[in-house]
């Protein structure tokens, strides 16, 4: 059983370009959360989506944007990086919106940003 | 692997004794929380929960305390094991809500 899938595992980018993430979540989950992970410190919320629509938004500028796709998979882009965005990015699959049943993460895509 | 937490707070413990990591939590709102284990190089795994409703919940191993009077949440960890070693966190959220907030984490080092 294959469980969530992030892909690049790492990726260089130099500043002002954009960048996009995907991810395939855990069979059998339907949503897909996102996270951002600076160094040292816990998953910042990003974003949810669940049926193709973004639910939830945390403290995160509209150069981040996402989307979800009908076999529930998803993609995180980020516009005009700035140096500040090198972090791992974090992908969360669950059952259902909210994080009530608990998350699957996967192992990120560590970004750098140069 | 990459190393996730250069500046988390440290617990360093002797392997087979207990390990008891804390975690204050924000929202009172919150009615579910979790505690997630990541090791170097990987996401976080989902250990253990409780929603707002008890105050103990018991795994293998591992037992989580809640106490909403002062928004606080232990994470026990029995017999610690070299593989216990990691950065734990805690993440609180509301099952009517759609997004779950974690804590700074805690790192845990067992000492053979």
């Amino acid at each position: 059983d294959a469980g969530v899938t992030q892909s690049p595992t790492h990726l260089i980018k130099t500043r002002g370009q954009q960048v996009t993430l995907r991810c395939s979540p855990k069979s059998g989950h339907d949503t897909v959360s996102w996270y951002q992970q600076a160094l040292g410190q816990g998953p910042q919320f990003i974003f949810q989506y669940y049926e193709e629509e973004e639910r939830q938004r945390g403290n995160f500028p509209d150069r981040f944007s996402g989307h979800q796709f009908p076999n529930y998979s998803s993609e995180l882009n980020v516009n005009a990086l700035l140096l500040g965005d090198s972090a791992l990015y974090l992908c969360a699959s669950s059952l259902g919106a909210g994080g009530a049943y608990g998350y699957t993460f996967g192992s990120g895509t560590r970004l750098t940003v140069v | 692997g990459e190393s996730v937490g250069l500046h988390l707070p440290t617990l360093s413990v002797q392997e087979g004794d207990n390990s008891i990591i804390n975690c204050a939590y924000s929202n009172s709102a919150s009615d579910y929380f979790i505690w997630y284990k990541q090791e170097s190089g990987k996401g976080p795994q989902f250990i253990i929960d409780i929603r707002s409703n008890m105050d103990k919940r018991q795994g293998q191993r591992v037992t989580v305390l809640l106490n909403k009077t002062v928004k606080h949440l232990s994470l026990q960890i029995a017999a610690t094991q070299p593989g216990d070693s990691a950065v734990y966190f805690c993440a609180e959220t509301n099952t009517g809500g759609f997004k779950t907030i974690f804590g700074a984490g805690t790192r845990l080092f067992v000492k053979a």
